[in-house]
């Protein structure tokens, strides 16, 4: 147990769908991520949150929604997706923002956008 | 922008044998190294990190070292056992005062008993 809990682990969804990924640590970080995981391609960061403000935005499209309501909790909404937003989502936390070298990752939800 | 390059994309050894993976980074600024590793169905856990004030160090079985100069650094495992076959990433960040990670894109390590 890394401490940082995904759910769910499967996700299979249609393009017209909307769906929430949800990401729990309780490890008392102040940080957490979202990042992207695609076969053969480094890790993709896409949101950072510090003390549950928006610290980082990397480009990602609209319909990738975050929402942090407290440090402990994390959740990444999902919209109208398209079949190459299938991928591996990982969570992450790390102490502060500031020293995000060491990152606490959870197991991922596998998403299949059909 | 800033990138890490990663070799080689697969290795596979024999158990008992070493293991050695490459990294590269662009960013001059880097100076934390963590090295992660990620079993079939988890998310990649740290496994050694080295800053740049030291140019190597070791942890029972892997060890990493570090060349500020020419922007390298690898992870060496030794007596490589089965439960070593995973993905092994190696990152560079700014540490303190930044939070971007950036990864490298991984090197899948099968050990053959």
């Amino acid at each position: 147990e890394t401490g940082v809990t995904q759910t769910p682990r499967h996700l299979v969804m249609g393009m017209t769908n909307k769906k929430s990924l949800k990401c729990e640590q309780h490890l008392g970080h102040n940080a957490m991520y979202w990042y992207k995981q695609s076969a053969k391609k480094p890790l993709e960061l896409m949101f950072v949150y510090s003390l549950e403000e928006r610290v980082e935005n990397n480009s990602v499209p609209s319909r990738f929604s975050p929402e942090c309501p407290n440090s402990s909790h994390l959740f990444l909404h999902l919209h109208t997706l398209q079949p190459e937003d299938s991928a591996l989502y990982l969570c992450a936390s790390s102490p502060a923002a500031v020293d995000g070298g060491k990152l606490f990752f959870g197991s991922g939800t596998q998403l299949s956008v059909l | 922008g800033e990138n890490v390059e990663q070799h080689p994309s697969t290795l596979s050894v024999q158990e008992g044998d070493s293991a050695v993976i490459k990294c590269t980074y662009s960013d001059s600024a880097s100076n934390y190294f963590p090295w992660y590793k990620q079993e079939l169905g988890k998310g990649p856990q740290l496994i050694i990190d080295i800053r740049s004030n030291v140019g190597e160090k070791k942890d029972q079985r892997i060890a990493v070292t570090l060349n500020k100069t020419a922007k390298h650094f690898s992870l060496h495992i030794t007596e490589t056992q089965p439960e070593d076959s995973a993905v092994y990433f190696c990152a560079a960040s700014r540490g303190t005062g930044g939070f971007k990670t950036i990864f490298g894109a991984g090197t899948r390590l099968f050990v053959k008993a």
